[in-house]
């Protein structure tokens, strides 16, 4: 069955660097999401992406985050300049229009110290 | 905010079925009743969702009361590996990038 898939699994960096998680959706999918969910706190959305634009964004993704689909099958997060409380595990998610139905990637975890 | 409330936790004993029920009193005629659940700090796993009618899949049922303000979610047969978080979310029936709004869950404890 097909999956979503997400590298690294675990991204550890310093204060004020730049981090870009990766995304693989499942290959018909055409909307794609990130999550994310600080250790104890509930899941939070932070953006939705389709035809090559954000759909919608929370208030959590602030002008240090960035998303982009550079070629026909990744899906990037970008943290510009990461801070203490960017850490959190982050999920990729994609939605097949016709089934409407998110699935979500395994999680990467970044650590910012 | 999630228009969903759920039990904080629940304890099962495995094989037994679980019965999950979460309230949705302002959901309007345009939403899903979705179910997902978390494993330790996985990603979220798509369980089941329904609009009106009980559904039914490989990994659950789903039952929805007539005026729709509330649903069970029942597993048949738990086992262990269903420890989880599970998530009831409401959700526009609108097609494409409709984001998911999770609240705390019920933390379902499947016990020997």
């Amino acid at each position: 069955e097909p999956e979503v898939t997400q590298t690294p699994s675990h991204q550890v960096t310093q204060m004020g660097q730049e981090v870009i998680l990766r995304c693989v959706p499942i290959s018909n999918h055409l909307y794609f999401y990130w999550y994310r969910q600080i250790l104890g706190q509930k899941v939070e959305f932070l953006v939705s992406f389709y035809n090559n634009e954000i759909s919608e964004k929370s208030e959590i993704f602030d002008d240090q985050f960035s998303v982009e689909r550079p070629d026909g099958s990744n899906f990037t997060l970008k943290i510009r300049s990461t801070k203490l409380e960017d850490s959190a595990m982050y999920f990729c998610a994609s939605i097949q229009v016709l089934t409407d139905t998110q699935y979500f990637g395994p999680g990467t975890r970044l650590t910012v110290l | 905010d999630a228009k969903t409330t759920q039990p904080p936790s629940m304890d099962c004993a495995e094989g037994r079925a679980a019965n999950l029920p979460c309230n949705h009193s302002t959901i309007s005629g345009n939403e899903y009743v979705y179910w997902y659940r978390q494993i330790h700090s996985q990603g979220p796993q798509y369980i089941i969702h329904g609009l009106k009618n009980n559904e039914t899949n490989e990994m659950a049922s789903l039952i929805i009361t007539e005026d729709r303000k509330s649903s069970t979610l029942i597993l048949p047969h738990a086992t262990l590996r269903d420890t989880a978080v599970y998530y009831c979310i409401v959700r526009p029936i609108i097609q494409g990038a409709q984001k998911l709004v999770f609240g705390q869950g019920t933390r379902l404890t499947i016990n020997p």
